[in-house]
């Protein structure tokens, strides 16, 4: 049972750079939805998917883009890493109403550094 | 605007010694409070969801309940891999799937064998 998975698990980015986040769910959800996560704050939802074809913003989304061409896949592209978006990042997927079970099922993160 | 708030930030337990964690809530009606837990250098996992006021579910050694403004996460008895940050969450009832979920910072909770 793969869930959710993503990559890279770590990395090290130069301020400038830029680099794309994979995340991929076989669960057939519906719903896709990228965190991060800092010490001390609570998880901050970057940006979230419906279906594919159809994101939007989250609290988070300036730095960052997304696009969702399948079902399975919903990467987070960071472009000019700054700093300040040295993170955990988490991506997750769940169902949506009408099903009462939706919970969201979390991948294992990918943990960023930005110097 | 939603709002979660969780305490402690910390407990340290004997093994054994049972005690509660707190989730207080605000938000524009509830439709869903979940609990989470993560591991260090994991993605939070799924415990429960409790839907309204007076609703409980039990796992193993944890028991979560909900009222109109907060939910407890009771653990009794626990045992040394019980230690982990356990999270709270909140959906509005207005909003699809999860994408207004509010969590909180989270309890770092350890159990001392």
């Amino acid at each position: 049972n793969a869930g959710v998975t993503q990559t890279p698990k770590f990395r090290i980015l130069k301020i400038g750079q830029s680099m794309t986040l994979q995340c991929a769910q076989d669960m057939n959800h519906n719903y896709m939805y990228w965190y991060r996560q800092d010490p001390g704050m609570g998880l901050k939802l970057i940006y979230y998917s419906v279906g594919a074809g159809i994101t939007d913003k989250g609290e988070v989304p300036n730095g960052y883009n997304v696009s969702r061409s399948t079902t399975e896949d919903f990467p987070l592209r960071l472009e000019l890493a700054a700093p300040s978006q040295t993170s955990v990042y988490f991506c997750a997927s769940s169902w949506t109403r009408p099903r009462r079970d939706t919970e969201a099922f979390f991948g294992q993160g990918t943990r960023l550094t930005v110097v | 605007e939603d709002q979660v708030t969780q305490s402690p930030e910390a407990l340290r337990l004997q093994e054994g010694e049972s005690s509660s964690l707190n989730c207080s809530y605000t938000v524009s009606g509830l439709r869903g409070l979940f609990w989470y837990r993560q591991d260090p250098g994991k993605g939070p996992e799924f415990l429960f969801t409790l839907y309204s006021a007076g609703e409980e579910k039990e796992k193993e050694r944890l028991k979560a309940t909900l009222t109109k403004k907060e939910s407890f996460l009771h653990i009794t008895a626990p045992k040394p891999e019980d230690s982990a940050t356990y999270l709270c969450a909140v959906q509005a009832k207005e909003n699809f799937g999860n994408e207004k979920l509010t969590f909180g910072t989270g309890t770092r909770l350890t159990i001392i064998p």
